[in-house]
């Protein structure tokens, strides 16, 4: 089946520092990935929309200049959490649809601001 | 606005079967997703309804009503390792889905 692929799955960084999380379709072309955050023992949280070509569609509340998306190629999104906090620790998880039906996850990336 | 219900929790024993219900409120229906997530892992797919009607695939069954706004997820034989939390999301008229905050299902032996 297909495989959407994220990296990487767990990292630390220092507060104030940046980091870039990649989604990638491994085996189909994905023209739209989509960016959850989920807090623990909560559901997923849609963030962006991400677009390839274009910019980035940002839910409501979501800081558009904190959270970089690019969508540079039809397998490959990458979202940067700028300047990161300690409040932007969360599991962040990436999907892309295979067809119509079937969204894939990417494996999830656990970011924790120390 | 835009609503998905599901129980917050249910408990079941092992070998036995389990209805894990989902009320949907959104603009639009383009299909119900039904996904598993074990803690600290990513979800993964289970099922796919558009058309109303119950889709069987293995232990797992899937169930739509579209005028109801209602769809169940069935567990059979249950087995411990499907203790997770189940989510159902909704695919809306912009082609976004719409989650519900998941079902907890605790499997005991």
């Amino acid at each position: 089946g297909a495989v959407v692929s994220q990296h990487p799955s767990r990292v630390i960084c220092k507060s104030g520092t940046s980091v870039k999380i990649e989604c990638r379709s491994l085996d189909f072309q994905a023209t739209t990935m989509f960016w959850y955050r989920q807090f623990p023992k909560q559901s997923l949280m849609l963030m962006a929309t991400s677009n390839e070509g274009s910019k980035a569609t940002y839910e409501q509340g979501v800081e558009k200049d904190k959270f970089l998306i690019n969508h540079a190629s039809l397998t490959l999104s990458t979202l940067t959490v700028t300047s990161a906090h300690p409040e932007d620790s969360s599991f962040y998880i990436c999907s892309a649809f295979s067809g119509d039906t079937e969204a894939f996850f990417g494996q999830g990336t656990r970011l924790t601001v120390v | 606005g835009q609503n998905i219900d599901q129980p917050t929790e249910m408990t079941a024993t092992e070998g036995a079967i389990v209805q894990i219900n989902c009320t949907y409120q959104t603009s639009g229906f383009n299909g119900l997703f039904w996904y598993q997530q074990h803690a600290g892992e990513a979800p993964t797919f289970l099922s796919y309804n558009v058309l109303d009607g119950l889709e069987e695939k293995g232990r797992f069954s899937s169930f739509l009503s579209r005028s109801k706004g209602y769809s169940y997820l069935l567990l059979k034989e249950l087995q411990m390792k499907d203790s997770a939390s189940y989510l159902c999301a909704v695919r809306d008229s912009n082609y976004q889905l719409i989650w519900g905050a998941g079902t907890k299902l605790i499997i005991k032996p």
